[in-house]
């Protein structure tokens, strides 16, 4: 079964700090997809990127960045010199090859950028 | 322009009363999916229909229904067999490749029950 695992619940962090968003999955698929969305105050899920199983290059876009490591299966989240607009709860997905198109999802990552 | 429209955004409704709540989609997408949020947990996939006319139970399926009787529209209703249904809904899409990668889901904005 898949399962995807994000331990930090909340995390505080001063504007211009690097942070590190955690995420471990699991899955029986050899295929299968990776995804980070945002989901700010206002509700909506925001896509910020996906990642193929087959693909183990980092990926960077502007002030984040992605690290996919299969050995540890582990897709962790990065953003460089945070800013308040970054505030928001983060979820990482796990979709398997098997399952279509329907993702599990972590239970999150609160983070808090404060001026 | 293309998007999910979920409306309303907040909804109020007495206990023991069924509420349904809507999803439409101009994006052609031929997948469509109910999330449900509660405070400070992630998403749990309540339905799901991949293609008209067909749906599956997710992960959470009992006291809700759902109906998928045109592409564009997938609305789901809270009965009042749900113990619990004050909670964020979110709809989302996706194309449903036969072949090629997995692109993803698009989400609409939610709606909020509250049920008094």
């Amino acid at each position: 079964a898949q399962k995807v695992t994000q331990a930090q619940t909340e995390i505080s962090v001063v504007e211009k700090e690097d942070v590190t968003l955690d995420c471990v999955y699991e899955t029986r698929d050899t295929t299968y997809y990776l995804f980070w969305y945002k989901q700010p105050p206002s509700g909506e899920l925001v896509f910020l990127i996906r990642r193929n199983s087959f693909d183990e290059q980092n990926e960077i876009s502007g002030r984040y960045s992605w690290n996919f490591q299969k050995s540890t299966s582990s897709f962790n989240f990065t953003i460089t010199a945070s800013q308040v607009v970054d505030s928001a709860v983060y979820f990482c997905a796990l979709s398997e090859e098997t399952s279509g198109s329907r993702l599990t999802f972590g239970e999150g990552t609160q983070l808090t950028v404060n001026p | 322009d293309g998007g999910i429209t979920q409306s309303p955004k907040y909804l109020f409704r007495k206990e023991g009363q069924n509420v349904t709540l809507s999803c439409e989609q101009n994006l052609n997408h031929d997948a469509m999916y109910w999330y449900r949020q509660d405070p400070g947990q992630g998403l749990r996939l309540i339905y799901y229909s991949q293609i008209v006319n067909d749906f599956q139970k997710g992960d959470i399926a009992e006291g809700y229904s759902v109906s998928r009787e045109k592409k564009e529209s997938f609305p789901l209703t809270v009965t009042s067999a749900q113990k619990n249904p004050t909670a964020f809904y979110l709809c989302a899409s996706s194309i449903q490749p036969t072949s090629g990668p997995l692109v993803g889901q698009f989400f609409g904005p939610g709606t909020r029950l509250t049920v008094l």
